[in-house]
């Protein structure tokens, strides 16, 4: 089944422990892009990755670091969480960043204290 | 800078009610609209985009350039067509999906 896959999907941590949200295609898709999303602000751009090795700041990319060292993978880390960092994540894919639908993973709740 | 505009937070009818979810875009170049969805407790998905003019699940959706509009419409909403609904914008000359803040319909029997 073609599908994007976050893990994990709940996730509670204490500010300033790094923590990595993984992402994972299977589509062979090329574009891959976190956002997050915010009540009253809908869903804001971190990072994309265009392909493997290309990565580019999005809307909100302060706090955050992506690589893309395989196709299929776009992990998202955090190397020091802030309170303000609490949100609802999502990975996506698609065959290229423009007219293309995108697949989008399931969500990643986290929660920092 | 591209950006999205979805004037309602919250859209609340009636089944069989008509349903209009405005949306509207700023970018000067030729842009591409698409709509997603997500349900409760789903993922978020496409609903349609307008390079195809499609009718899915009997929502469609025009792109008007004079008024920069690509509002999504049923005449007959029904319960399950609750959900969150964004409208996106992608175009010539950048490689990502601008989002709106979204609209929540919510179809009361």
């Amino acid at each position: 089944e073609a599908q994007v896959t976050q893990n994990p999907r709940y996730l509670i941590t204490v500010t300033g422990k790094k923590l990595t949200v993984t992402c994972s295609q299977n589509m062979n898709h090329e574009y891959m892009s976190w956002y997050r999303q915010d009540p009253g602000l809908g869903l804001r751009q971190i990072y994309y990755s265009m392909n493997v090795e290309v990565t580019d700041k999005g809307d909100v990319p302060e706090g955050y670091k992506v690589s893309r060292k395989e196709k299929r993978n776009f992990p998202l880390i955090l190397e020091s969480p802030s309170p303000n960092q609490t949100s609802l994540y999502f990975c996506a894919s698609s065959r290229d960043g423009r007219n293309t639908e995108a697949f989008f993973g399931q969500g990643t709740r986290l929660t920092v204290v | 800078a591209q950006r999205v505009t979805q004037p309602e937070k919250l859209l609340s009818v009636f089944k069989g009610a008509p349903v209009e979810l405005k949306c509207n875009y700023s970018y000067s170049g030729s842009p591409e609209l698409f709509w997603y969805v997500q349900y409760s407790r789903q993922r978020l998905q496409l609903l349609l985009r307008h390079i195809s003019r499609e009718s899915i699940k009997g929502f469609t959706a025009d792109l008007n350039k004079g008024e920069t509009s690509f509002h999504l419409k049923k005449p007959f909403a029904q319960e399950e067509d609750s959900a969150m609904y964004y409208c996106a914008l992608s175009g010539t000359g950048f490689q990502k999906l601008v989002f709106g803040t979204g609209t929540r319909l919510l179809v009361s029997p």
